[in-house]
């Protein structure tokens, strides 16, 4: 049980288009998903907290214009990057409560690549 | 404030023990979360402490004090595929998760 699907696991799009990654909670309802950002050899970079029904939390530092994202039912959650550049090119993954044994169940993850 | 400290990498040779400690300071504190992060994939989640003890799993073993603002976890056995990086996070009382920067570990033959 407990398990995020997050869609695509890959993608690569020019600069100035948007991308749109979908996380969905397959077998339970997530009042609440996280998004995260990984760069190359860091740790996980929290980037916003997505809530159903109400507007995004995001963290200091992340553009909100930039990164929409969109929390419309229990089971999705979307992340879309507008205006894509190369620097946005990173790896996102998003995670929802419940998971196992009480911890985030985490999607696959994303990597995305802006040419 | 609100911070988390773990080492960034260790060493350690194929069929021995590991620790890796973390290190926290929260003004909450609603659990302690481990998890395991191959290159390129999304983490895996380890285990969760919110009592003081000692959770054993398998090969895996999670610690926490929170008197003191630690936890470690412990690896037996080590494989080679455990060379991975492990995350240490924890929620606090507002449910806010606050992330360490991640301990790479080496298996070494």
């Amino acid at each position: 049980g407990a398990v995020v699907s997050q869609h695509p696991s890959r993608v690569i799009c020019k600069s100035g288009t948007s991308v749109k990654i979908e996380c969905r909670s397959l077998d339970f309802q997530a009042t609440t998903m996280f998004w995260y950002r990984q760069f190359p050899k860091k740790s996980l970079m929290l980037m916003a907290t997505s809530n159903e029904g109400s507007k995004a939390t995001y963290e200091q530092g992340v553009e909100k214009d930039k990164f929409l994202i969109n929390h419309a039912s229990l089971t999705l959650s979307t992340l879309t990057v507008t205006s894509a550049h190369p620097e946005d090119s990173s790896f996102y993954i998003c995670s929802a409560a419940p998971g196992q044994h009480g911890g985030y169940t985490f999607g696959s993850g994303t990597r995305l690549t802006v040419v | 404030g609100q911070n988390i400290d773990q080492p960034t990498e260790m060493t350690a040779t194929e069929g021995a023990i590991v620790q890796i400690n973390c290190t926290y300071q929260t003004s909450g504190f609603n659990g302690l979360f481990w998890y395991q992060q191959h290159a390129g994939e999304a983490p895996t989640f380890l285990s969760y402490n919110v009592l003081d003890g000692l959770e054993e799993k398998g090969r895996f073993s999670s610690f926490l004090s929170r008197s003191k603002g630690y936890s470690y976890l412990l690896l037996k056995e080590l494989q080679m595929k455990d060379s991975a990086s492990y995350l240490c996070h924890l929620m606090d009382s507002n449910y806010q998760l606050i992330w360490g920067a991640g301990t790479k570990l080496i298996i070494k033959p």
